[in-house]
């Protein structure tokens, strides 16, 4: 069975240091990554994808299949990046393609 | 496009008592898929529709848990005789296609 793995509840780093979210999964066929973020009182919404390869909001995320990883980074963390990420896997069965999530990390940018 | 809407945002039950949750999802989208996300874990998927069709439902509670996605109208996530460990946040996402899923703000239901 499909499993993502966040081994993070709490990140907290100063404004200006790199940030990296850690993100690990077991999927034995082809996996889609995705990261998700909830900004405080927000929905949830897609920050990037890894089949699209760019970067948002300064974010990048490269999967590795070796280490099954899917870690985002950021080289310097900003104030408004304070919020709940969840990194999540898509299996696409050709009928359904529901999201497997991680339990999220709390990214912490202090002052 | 207004986004996924969720109704209600909030919604208290005893236990016994059936809760109703409804999503609307975006302008075009036929896809809606439902999670539960319970206390200090992940979203966990329950059931994907189409319009008028249940495609997967893998992740539902057989007992108790169903839900619609009509011809006209709101999907419907029903939880019948709610228990306190019921109490948890649920979203729906919508889709225009198997790609990706734009989520709603939730409803927290909350079983005294």
């Amino acid at each position: 069975a499909q499993r993502v793995t966040q081994p993070e509840k709490l990140l907290s780093v100063f404004k200006g240091a790199p940030v990296e979210l850690k993100c690990n999964y077991s999927y034995s066929g082809s996996p889609e990554l995705f990261w998700y973020v909830q900004y405080s009182r927000q929905r949830l919404q897609l920050l990037l994808r890894h089949i699209s390869r760019e970067s948002i909001k300064g974010f990048t995320a490269d999967l590795n299949k070796g280490e099954t990883s899917f870690h985002l980074k950021k080289p310097f963390a900003q104030e408004e990046d304070s919020a709940m990420y969840y990194c999540a896997l898509s299996i696409n069965t050709g009928t359904a393609s529901k999201l497997t999530f991680g339990t999220g990390t709390r990214l912490q940018v202090t002052l | 496009n207004a986004g996924v809407m969720q109704n209600p945002r909030h919604l208290v039950r005893r236990r016994g008592q059936e809760a109703r949750l409804r999503c609307s999802p975006m302008k075009g989208h036929s896809h809606v898929y439902w999670y539960r996300q319970l206390p200090e874990e992940g979203l966990k998927f329950m059931v994907y529709l189409q319009k008028e069709n249940i495609i997967d439902e893998s992740g539902m509670p057989k007992e108790r848990f169903s839900a619609e996605f009509p011809k006209e109208g709101p999907s419907i996530l029903r939880i019948q005789q709610v228990v306190r460990g019921d109490s948890a946040a649920y979203f729906c996402a919508s889709s225009p296609s198997t790609l990706e899923q734009y989520f709603g703000p939730g409803t927290r239901l909350t079983v005294t």
